[in-house]
C-alpha cells in the first residue's frame, strides 16, 4: 500500500508568480483534500475533490484552484502568489462511502516560501 | 464563531503522563480526530472519537464528551520520541472536512 506523496518537496517563488503542487492519493482513497499550515498553525482547509469535482472549499480567494485526476492524483494551483502564501501545503486522502469517513491520509507536504 | 481551542505548550518528564485537552464550538460535528505531527513531517493519525467515552489504543487514550464540546488526548509512559505536535481536528461534514486546532507542543524532558 502506497501512501500519499506530495511533489514538489520544497519550492521558492516570487511574489506575483503562479505555482503548482501536486499529490498522490493513497491506493484506494477517492477522495483528496488540501489545507495550508502557517508556521506554528494548525491546518487550514483549501478544498476537497471527490470524483474530480470541487466538493467543498474553506476560504480561500479564487486564486487557488485544483483538479482531480481519474486516477486520484490532484493538483493544486495558486495565481498572483502573495507572500502571506508562504506555508506547509499538505495534501490529505481518504475514502468516503455511505456516509463513512476514513481518517485523513497526509503526504510529508510542499513547503513553499513566496519572496 | 468557530473555535477549536488547546494549549500551546505543555512539558513533562519521561515516564510520565500527560494530558492534552481541547474545547470546540464548531458548525458541524461527525467526530473528532488526534494527529500527532512532528517537525518536517506530516500529520499522523492517531485517534478518532464519534461517540462520547474513553478510546484506547496502547499508550494514547481519547476521550469526548460531545455535550461539553471536550475532548483530551492521554499520553501515557511518555517517550523522548513523543516531543511532537499535537492536533485536536473536528470533522465538521459528512464529506471528510476537518477544522483543526493550532496545535499542542509537548515536550519530553529526560
Amino acid at each position: 500500500e502506497t501512501g500519499v506523496t506530495q511533489s514538489p518537496t520544497h519550492l521558492i517563488k516570487t511574489r506575483g508568480q503562479q505555482v503548482t503542487l501536486r499529490c498522490s492519493s493513497q491506493s484506494g482513497h477517492n477522495t483528496v483534500s488540501w489545507y495550508q499550515q502557517a508556521l506554528g498553525q494548525g491546518p487550514q482547509f483549501i478544498f476537497q475533490y471527490y470524483r474530480e469535482e470541487e466538493n467543498g472549499r474553506g476560504n480561500f480567494p479564487p486564486r487557488f484552484s485544483g483538479l482531480q485526476f481519474p486516477n486520484y492524483s490532484s493538483e493544486l494551483n495558486v495565481n498572483a502568489l502573495e507572500l502571506d502564501d508562504s506555508a506547509l501545503y499538505l495534501c490529505a486522502s481518504s475514502t468516503v462511502y455511505g456516509g463513512y469517513n476514513s481518517p485523513l491520509h497526509f503526504g510529508n507536504g510542499t513547503r513553499l516560501t513566496v519572496t | 464563531g468557530q473555535n477549536i481551542d488547546q494549549p500551546t505548550e505543555m512539558t513533562a518528564t519521561e515516564g510520565a503522563i500527560v494530558q492534552i485537552n481541547c474545547t470546540y464550538q464548531t458548525s458541524g460535528f461527525n467526530g473528532l480526530f488526534w494527529y500527532q505531527q512532528h517537525a518536517g513531517e506530516a500529520p499522523t493519525f492517531l485517534s478518532y472519537n464519534v461517540l462520547d467515552g474513553l478510546e484506547e489504543k496502547g499508550r494514547f487514550s481519547s476521550f469526548l464528551s460531545r455535550s461539553k464540546g471536550y475532548s483530551y488526548l492521554l499520553l501515557k509512559e511518555l517517550q523522548m520520541k513523543d516531543s511532537a505536535s499535537y492536533l485536536c481536528a473536528v470533522l465538521t461534514d459528512s464529506w471528510g472536512k476537518l477544522q483543526f486546532g493550532a496545535g499542542t507542543q509537548v515536550v519530553v524532558t529526560p
